[in-house]
């Protein structure tokens, strides 16, 4: 059983680059969560994608977007990339019929120089 | 707005004594509470959650624990630590009543358990 599949493990940026990261849920599940963990810190939620739409986002600017594609797959961009942005890049996936936990894949580490 | 607040830093713990991670919480209804424990270089893993019923949670490698609603908390405990129980560990909630669906992460906790 695959749990969350996360697109690439290491990525190197400059500034002002954009940037694109994939996410493959645990079979099964239809949510998918996206999280920014700096160094030293707990995650904090980016947004959340449902049927293809985002439900509910965080404090993060319109730099950061999203997708979900119909098999529940799903991408985080980031434009206009700044320092600032260099973290731990989490996927999360659930499913929205039952109250368990997230699945969590093992992040994307991006380091913008 | 919803928070979750992990008090220390850092648990310091010899193998085999009890050990106890505590969390805080604030929602403005009912909570739906979890626990997830962070290796190196690696995602989070989930540990146990409190949805409703019995105040004692039981969770995976031996971990339970304890919600008390009058005050608000959620701590995480063990009978007996074991030096591989050595990790970060996030308290995290998420508000049900209010329709929202994000899950609000604490600071996190570093477990130290020496041999």
């Amino acid at each position: 059983d695959a749990g969350v599949t996360q697109s690439p493990t290491h990525l190197i940026k400059t500034r002002g680059q954009q940037v694109t990261l994939r996410c493959s849920p645990k079979s099964g599940h239809d949510t998918v969560s996206w999280y920014q963990q700096a160094l030293g810190q707990g995650p904090q939620f980016i947004f959340q994608y449902y049927e293809e739409e985002e439900r509910q986002r965080g404090n993060f600017p319109d730099r950061f977007s999203g997708h979900q594609f119909p098999n529940y797959s799903s991408e985080l961009n980031v434009n206009a990339l700044l320092l600032g942005d260099s973290a731990l890049y989490l996927c999360a996936s659930s499913s929205r019929d039952r109250d368990h936990g997230y699945t969590f894949g093992s992040g994307t580490r991006l380091t913008v120089v | 707005a919803q928070s979750v607040a992990q008090p220390e830093d850092q648990v310091n713990v010899a193998e085999g004594n009890p050990l106890t991670v505590k969390c805080t919480y604030s929602v403005s209804g009912n909570p739906y509470l979890f626990w997830y424990v962070q290796y190196p270089n690696r995602g989070l893993q989930f540990l146990l959650k409190y949805i409703t019923g019995d105040n004692l949670v039981k969770g995976s490698y031996g971990f339970e624990a304890e919600f008390n609603k009058s005050q608000t908390s959620f701590h995480l405990k063990k009978p007996s630590a074991l030096v591989s129980d050595s990790a970060l560990y996030f308290c995290a909630v998420r508000d049900i009543n209010t329709g929202g669906f994000k899950t609000i992460f604490g600071a996190g906790t570093r477990l130290f358990v020496k041999a």
